[in-house]
């Protein structure tokens, strides 16, 4: 299994605040790599695919970045509605895919 | 509109049986590799098993190989896992999640499974 390492597991931040969260893959994944985001009690959505692809729908403030075993998701100007737990995904080791273990992001 | 929608959850005895059924509508279900994943309370996401567009292939995280099982019908746009043998680590809430290029692009709204005497 390909583990994920995420960090920080938390942060605290403001609103207007630019926010970066890291992935590292335990191998190369190329460009494999997926973020969602979960909001309390609700279920993930999916924000970013294949490491900086945005999905439709999802606000231009989020993006990603990288390739192999590092990656990015940066939010550069954290509003509200964005405090919530995100979590980074490897779709390199289909059809087995595996999960980082969430960063959650709080507000200061 | 593009929608899952988990069914049949509970609270249920260690070493029971539960099966759970995700309904899809809204897209071409026969098209896409569906999976389920689970989130222990308080606890991050955990891919559990996946199965094939077809339905010819499956695949299973090593702690529920053996015990656990995916099917569905695509005459009827219904996924379902067969859960056997259930364990108190069992307990989570369990999403049906579509597969899109590697990313599980569309997720329902989960149900949760309790396995407790």
């Amino acid at each position: 299994d390909i583990q994920m390492t995420q960090s920080p597991s938390s942060l605290s931040a403001s609103v207007g605040d630019r926010v970066t969260i890291s992935c590292r893959a335990g191998q190369s994944i190329s460009n494999y790599l997926n973020w969602y985001q979960q909001k309390p009690g609700k279920a993930p959505e999916l924000l970013i695919y294949a490491a900086s692809s945005l999905k439709s729908g999802v606000p231009s403030r989020f993006s990603g970045s990288g390739s192999g075993t590092d990656f990015t998701l940066t939010i550069s100007s954290l509003q509200p509605e964005d405090f919530a737990t995100y979590y980074c995904q490897q779709s390199f080791s289909t059809p087995a895919p595996t999960f980082g273990g969430g960063t959650k992001v709080e507000i200061k | 509109q593009v929608q899952l929608v988990e069914s049949g959850g509970g609270v249920v005895q260690p070493g029971r049986s539960l099966r759970l059924s995700c309904a899809a509508s809204g897209f071409t279900f026969r098209r896409h590799a569906m999976h389920w994943v689970r989130q222990a309370p308080g606890k991050g996401l955990l891919w559990v098993t996946v199965m094939s567009s077809d339905g010819y292939n499956k695949y299973s995280e090593d702690s529920v190989k053996g015990r656990f099982t995916i099917s569905r019908d695509n005459s009827k746009n219904m996924l379902f896992l067969q859960m056997n043998s259930l364990r108190p680590e069992d307990t989570a809430t369990y999403y049906c999640a579509r597969e899109a290029e590697g990313a599980l692009d569309v997720w329902g709204q989960g149900t949760l499974v309790t396995v407790s005497s």
